[in-house]
């Protein structure tokens, strides 16, 4: 039984460029949430959708959107990189809400 | 605010020793606390999830205790192993309009040496 996957497993970018990171739920999950996890802290909640529709949203600027096809899997898309964004994106799944979630290995970002 | 503090940043302990984790919180609406392993580069994987009516849950050789009234909770590995050298996270989740939202802390950095 596949866990969460999540692609690509590593990405440099670019300072100004455009990002789009993939993920693709446990089989069933219908919920799936990102976040952003800079070097030496704990993750930070970016979004969160259920269903195809955004049901919560992190202290995170325009510049970070993000979209759940009908397949429950999402892409999470950047624009206008910052040096800052440098980061591992771990996306998780869960049957609904965030009780039982489950991460996938995440993506690391370099923007140089 | 809501926050989640963790305590030590970090610990250096010998192969076959116990050590206890600290997380203090201020979250509210509390909804559940969960702590979580994360391994070098890779993602968090659930321990334990606890409740608000929760004192204490057990998985394997981690317990996991919570104080409500205080608003503080515990990790405790025993008969440490090599495979245990990690981050350790531990997670509050707020209820807000209908979905719970996760405050995380910033994590204990668990080396374990033979």
């Amino acid at each position: 039984d596949a866990g969460v996957t999540q692609s690509p497993t590593h990405l440099i970018k670019t300072r100004g460029q455009q990002v789009t990171l993939r993920c693709s739920p446990i089989s069933g999950h219908k919920s799936v949430s990102w976040y952003q996890q800079v070097l030496g802290q704990g993750p930070q909640f970016i979004f969160q959708y259920y269903e195809k529709e955004e049901r919560g949203r992190g202290n995170f600027p325009d510049r970070f959107s993000a979209r759940q096809f009908p397949n429950y899997s999402s892409e999470l898309n950047v624009n206008a990189l910052l040096l800052g964004d440098s980061a591992l994106y771990l996306c998780a799944s869960s049957l609904v809400g965030v009780y039982e979630q489950y991460f996938g290995p995440g993506t690391r970002l370099t923007v140089t | 605010k809501n926050q989640v503090e963790q305590s030590p940043q970090s610990l250096i302990i010998l192969e076959g020793k116990n050590c206890t984790l600290q997380c203090n919180y201020t979250v509210s609406p509390f909804s559940n606390l969960r702590w979580y392993k994360q391994d070098t580069g890779r993602g968090p994987v659930s321990l334990t999830i606890m409740t608000f009516s929760e004192n204490t849950k057990s998985n394997g050789r981690y317990t996991a205790t919570l104080d409500a009234d205080t608003k503080q909770s515990s990790l405790h590995i025993t008969a440490s192993q090599l495979s245990d050298s990690a981050s350790y996270i531990c997670v509050v989740a707020l209820e807000t309009g209908g979905y719970n939202k996760l405050i995380f802390g910033a994590g204990t950095r668990l080396a374990v040496h033979p």
